[in-house]
């Protein structure tokens, strides 16, 4: 397996832009985790889901940020409109049922916006 | 408000020496606390500890729960290089969904 696989590696964008993360997760993983890492606050979960379906969103910011997991193999983060400090790095992870505490993370995607 | 916190925050040390991380964590009734070891990007899995006192181990690295202390310790022996990275704690809470809560992680540097 690829394992979890995000994309962009890299994005950089202007304030007010849209931005759009992707995530495939590992294949026959039912849950899916969308984190932020900043220097200041560490690793932060966004939102999460289970089996396609959110479950607890109660980490994202606020309205401008939104996440869609439309099949089991792809997932959405999208910040509209990006400002500065939501530059962080962003990742996605998986992980199985019975074990949805081994988290399986993807390579994370660099956010800088300008 | 559930929290845990790591210790020391950074450390350097030379190769050979070996190392002591700490975890400790204010988490109610938690599932299990896990290590994650961060070099340049992705964090992955170390190890997961449910039971009090009982050591998991993999090759040079360690680790152990006490419930009672609400802390855990990675121990690293003989330390190498290659072991520099961010290392993570984090605790699952009692719901049954994999959402954990991390540390701030303890940045290691080893020197040759």
């Amino acid at each position: 397996d690829a394992g979890v696989i995000q994309s962009p590696r890299h994005e950089v964008t202007e304030m007010g832009q849209e931005v759009t993360l992707r995530c495939k997760p590992i294949s026959g993983h039912d849950y899916l985790f969308w984190y932020r890492q900043t220097m200041m606050r560490g690793l932060e979960l966004l939102i999460y889901f289970n089996n396609n379906v959110p479950i607890d969103d109660s980490g994202m910011p606020e309205d401008r940020f939104s996440a869609k997991m439309p099949n089991a193999s792809f997932s959405t983060l999208k910040i509209q409109p990006s400002e500065p400090r939501d530059s962080a790095v962003y990742f996605c992870a998986s992980s199985p049922l019975g074990a949805n505490e081994k988290l399986f993370f993807g390579s994370g995607t660099q956010l800088s916006v300008l | 408000e559930d929290k845990v916190v790591q210790s020391p925050l950074s450390l350097v040390v030379h190769e050979g020496d070996t190392v002591t991380l700490n975890c400790s964590y204010e988490v109610t009734n938690f599932r299990s606390l896990l290590w994650y070891k961060q070099e340049k990007k992705a964090p992955t899995f170390l190890f997961m500890l449910t039971s009090s006192g009982i050591e998991k181990k993999s090759g040079r690295l360690s680790s152990i729960l006490d419930k009672k202390e609400l802390s855990s310790i990675l121990n690293i022996t003989a330390t190498q290089t290659g072991d520099s990275a961010i290392y993570l704690c984090a605790v699952a809470p009692p719901s049954n969904t994999g959402k954990l809560i991390f540390g701030q992680g303890t940045t290691l540097q080893v020197k040759p």
